[in-house]
């Protein structure tokens, strides 16, 4: 079956730094793949996706490339806030958007000041 | 963006008695929802899907008879869970599909069972 793994945390970073959050997956086929992201007590939003290998998805100064050969799609920023502490899911879909997603066990992202 | 409602927010209930969990499509029909759950500090697992006029499909291991889904409507789906014990107090988060595929989530409903 389908599972993600990513690195879990919590990764406590200071503000600017450089950030990236490991995710490597296994799936049938060609999955869709995304990050999302929860902050403090609100639900889960969308932070990018990626539909096909090479491609690569970015928001909010957040990147991350489909890896179809090292099965990874890591997720990076080059200068982190304090407002980027939340925690962060990798997730896939072996049908696009219209399949559950298969989650990674999340990562507690701290930035501190 | 696309807008998932989820009611109520927060259920404490007692042992053996039933809850519904509501989640709402505000801006958009949604032929198939999602429903999830999280346990603390741990990932989501996704539960089953919900199929506007058709029988939900189950997760492995998850129990039917115990998680009612109900998709009455192309904006509202029903999760209930029926005699609930301790072990079922978790958080139920629920996601819709817009036509462009990408998932939007309700802020979850947490249950607590007493």
């Amino acid at each position: 079956g389908n599972s993600v793994t990513q690195m879990e945390g919590p990764v406590t970073l200071s503000e600017e730094a450089f950030l990236t959050i490991n995710c490597t997956y296994t799936a049938t086929g060609y999955p869709s793949l995304f990050w999302y992201v929860q902050y403090p007590g609100e639900g889960l939003q969308l932070l990018l996706k990626a539909t096909k290998a090479d491609d690569k998805g970015s928001n909010k100064g957040f990147e991350a490339t489909y890896r179809k050969e090292t099965t990874s799609f890591h997720l990076e920023k080059g200068s982190v806030q304090v407002s980027d502490s939340a925690v962060y899911f990798c997730a896939l879909s072996g049908g696009g958007g219209a399949d559950g997603l298969t989650f990674g066990k999340g990562t507690h992202l701290i930035i501190q000041p | 963006g696309a807008v998932v409602s989820q009611h109520p927010s927060w259920v404490i209930c007692k042992s053996g008695t039933s809850v519904k969990i509501e989640c709402r499509s505000l801006d958009f029909q949604a032929t198939t929802m999602f429903w999830y759950r999280q346990f603390p500090k741990q990932s989501l697992m996704l539960m089953a899907t919900s199929n506007e006029g058709s029988k939900a499909t189950y997760e492995q291991g998850v129990e039917k008879d115990k998680f009612l889904i109900n998709h009455a409507s192309l904006t509202l789906s029903t999760l209930t869970v029926t005699s609930a014990h301790p072990e079922d107090s978790s958080f139920y988060i629920c996601s819709a599909p817009t036509q462009g595929e990408t998932q939007y989530f309700g802020p979850g409903t947490r249950l607590l069972v007493l």
